[in-house]
């Protein structure tokens, strides 16, 4: 069974004081990990897929890394407006249906 | 850009009302989906369908029911609504090479009293 864990469950910066957030994963081959934004309220945000290690994106100030057991979502120089919860999910095998993680709720303070 | 509606923003319901929800897409996506997402629990699927006319259960389909009748709308039935349905139901949808993101609607928060 595929497993996600991300953590920190929740995470408070002062703008401007870079971080990353952590996605470890389990699973019987990885066909790829992808990265979401969710605002309060809404529904998620797609960022990023992620389909080998060493591999790497960036969208702004976020950048998402993978190695062979997690991917770290990077956030440079944050600002208030990139508070959110950052979701993160796998896909494995040939199923259709991704592995969420519960989420790293992220609050920038001006 | 992907665009996925979903019918309603909130709903309020009565305990034992059938309830439905509808979840259009506009970029010709094969695979639809069904969550619901409650604090602490995360996303849990519901239904996924895959074609037109297919649906397979998810983790959590007692008391919903799906229907897929054409490629872009995926709609989620509660048949008789209860109090414990209350949650943030969110539809998703992906194209069916490989493995692909998402792409969530809007939500639909309801609440059953």
């Amino acid at each position: 069974e595929d497993q996600v864990t991300q953590s920190p469950e929740a995470l408070r910066l002062q703008e401007g004081e870079s971080s990353s957030l952590n996605c470890s994963y389990t699973v019987s081959g990885l066909r790829g990990l992808f990265w979401y934004r969710q605002d309060p309220g809404k529904g998620p945000e797609f960022l990023f897929t992620l389909y080998s290690a060493g591999e790497e994106k960036e969208k702004e100030r976020l950048k998402a890394t993978l190695t062979k057991k997690e991917s770290f979502l990077h956030i440079t120089a944050p600002k208030p407006e990139d508070s959110a919860t950052y979701l993160c999910a796998v896909g494995s095998g040939g199923s259709y249906i991704p592995t969420f993680g519960r989420g790293t709720s992220l609050i920038v303070h001006p | 850009d992907v665009k996925v509606t979903q019918s309603s923003r909130y709903l309020v319901k009565r305990t034992g009302e059938k309830v439905f929800l509808e979840c259009v897409q506009d970029m010709d996506h094969e695979n639809m989906f069904w969550y619901r997402q409650d604090p602490g629990l995360g996303l849990r699927l519901i239904y996924f369908s895959y074609d037109v006319k297919m649906k397979e259960k998810g983790d959590i389909p007692e008391g919903y029911s799906v229907s897929r009748e054409k490629k872009e709308r995926f709609s989620l039935i509660l048949e008789s609504a209860s109090t414990n349905q209350t949650s943030m139901y969110l539809c998703a949808s992906s194209p069916p090479e490989g493995m692909s993101g998402q792409y969530f609607g809007p939500g639909t928060r309801l609440t059953v009293t």
